[in-house]
Order: C-alpha cells, then sequence, then structure tokens
C-alpha cells in the first residue's frame, strides 16, 4: 500500500508565473486535503475533496488559487501569478471519510517564489 | 473558533530523559477529536494518535502516552526515555467531529524536540 504521493517535491519559480502541484492520496480514500506550511509554523488547511467535489474552502485561498480533483483520485492545486508571499511548503493529506479521522499526509511540495 | 496553543517552542533534553509536550485546546464543539502528529527533519507529518472528545481515557504506547483532561482542555503528549530518533517537530491538532469523516484540522505551532545523545 503506497502512501500519499506529491509531484514535484521541490519548485522554484519567478514572481508571476503559474505553477501546478499534483497529489495523488492512498489508493481508495475518497477525501484529500491541501494544506499550506510556512517556516515555524504549522499546517494551515487551504481545502479540501471529498470524492471529486471540493467540500471547503478556506479564506487562506485567494482567487489566484485553484484546486481540482476531476475524477475523484488525484488532485491539482494551481497557482496563478505567483507572489513571493506564496513561498511555502504546500502539504496534500487524505482520508477514508466513513469513520476514518485520521489523515495521512504526503512528503509536501516545497515552493520557492524568487 | 477553534484554536491549538502549544505554548513551548522548542526543547532540548539529553537521551533518556522524559519530555512532556504541552497542548490546549479551544472549541465550541461538544465533539471534536485531538491529535498528535510527528515531522522529523524530512519534513513528512506522521500521525501518531487520535482521540475522541467522549473518551478521556489515557494512552499509552510503547514509549510514548498521553494525557487528555477535558476540564482543562489539554492533551499533553510524554515521551518516556527519550531517544535521538525522536527529534522532530510534534504538532498537536484538532478537528470537528461530524457524520461522514474527517474535517479540516487546525494544528498548533509545533514543537521543536531535540534528544541529545
Amino acid at each position: 500500500d503506497t502512501g500519499v504521493s506529491q509531484d514535484p517535491r521541490h519548485k522554484i519559480t519567478k514572481r508571476g508565473q503559474n505553477v501546478t502541484f499534483r497529489c495523488d492520496p492512498i489508493s481508495e480514500h475518497n477525501r484529500l486535503y491541501w494544506y499550506r506550511q510556512t517556516l515555524g509554523q504549522g499546517p494551515e488547511f487551504l481545502t479540501y475533496f471529498q470524492n471529486e467535489a471540493q467540500l471547503e474552502k478556506s479564506r487562506l485561498l485567494s482567487d489566484r488559487f485553484s484546486a481540482e480533483r476531476p475524477k475523484g483520485s488525484f488532485s491539482t492545486l494551481e497557482i496563478q501569478r505567483t507572489e513571493q508571499g506564496d513561498s511555502a511548503m504546500y502539504l496534500c493529506a487524505s482520508s477514508l471519510s466513513e469513520l476514518q479521522y485520521e489523515q495521512y499526509f504526503g512528503p509536501g511540495t516545497r515552493l520557492t517564489v524568487t | 473558533a477553534q484554536k491549538v496553543t502549544q505554548a513551548q517552542t522548542e526543547i532540548s533534553v539529553v537521551e533518556k530523559e522524559d519530555v512532556t509536550l504541552d497542548c490546549v485546546y479551544e472549541t465550541r464543539d461538544t465533539t471534536y477529536y485531538l491529535f498528535w502528529y510527528k515531522q522529523p527533519p524530512s519534513g513528512e507529518l506522521v500521525f501518531l494518535i487520535r482521540r475522541n472528545s467522549f473518551d478521556e481515557q489515557n494512552e499509552i504506547s510503547g514509549r510514548y502516552s498521553w494525557n487528555f483532561q477535558k476540564s482543562t482542555s489539554s492533551f499533553n503528549f510524554t515521551i518516556t526515555a527519550s531517544q535521538v530518533v525522536d527529534s522532530a517537530v510534534y504538532f498537536c491538532a484538532l478537528s470537528e467531529a461530524r457524520r461522514g469523516g474527517s474535517e479540516k484540522l487546525v494544528f498548533g505551532k509545533g514543537m521543536k524536540l531535540t534528544v541529545n545523545p
């Protein structure tokens, strides 16, 4: 059983460019979550999906951010017109929706905006 | 609003010492879940434990133990006989409990534990 995987692991981009990250959850996990973690802080919730439906979005998720999970399997998180403040670790997690409350995290994508 | 406070930001101990990581939470929900995660230097968050708000029984797993006290809104984590491999950042987290599974996690700021040989 493979864990949550994320790609790429590291991304360096110039301010103003668009970036897209991918997350593959644990198979059969129908809930998928995105979090953002900056240095010295705990992860902050961004959004989550149950299957292909996006159930909640944080106010942290500005209109430059969009997330999709088109077939209820993998998910993508896109950031348009990146800003230096977007530099962070982007974490993906997954869980089973029925009676399982722990979330299992991937290794993260570290974004650096120069 | 939900909030998790980990007052200690960093602790350094010598191997074999016991160490307790404090966690205090705030929520208006009557039913909720509490968690501890470990983030080693490699960066990946590792799930350690989940506790339901209606179950105040303490739990022990090897060198790890957890003390949940609803009256003081605390969920403390103790590592007995610490080892160098325990060096990591530890996060306490809270989520609502709704039918249908896990909701978003609200994390504390984390506590960096360094265990020296």
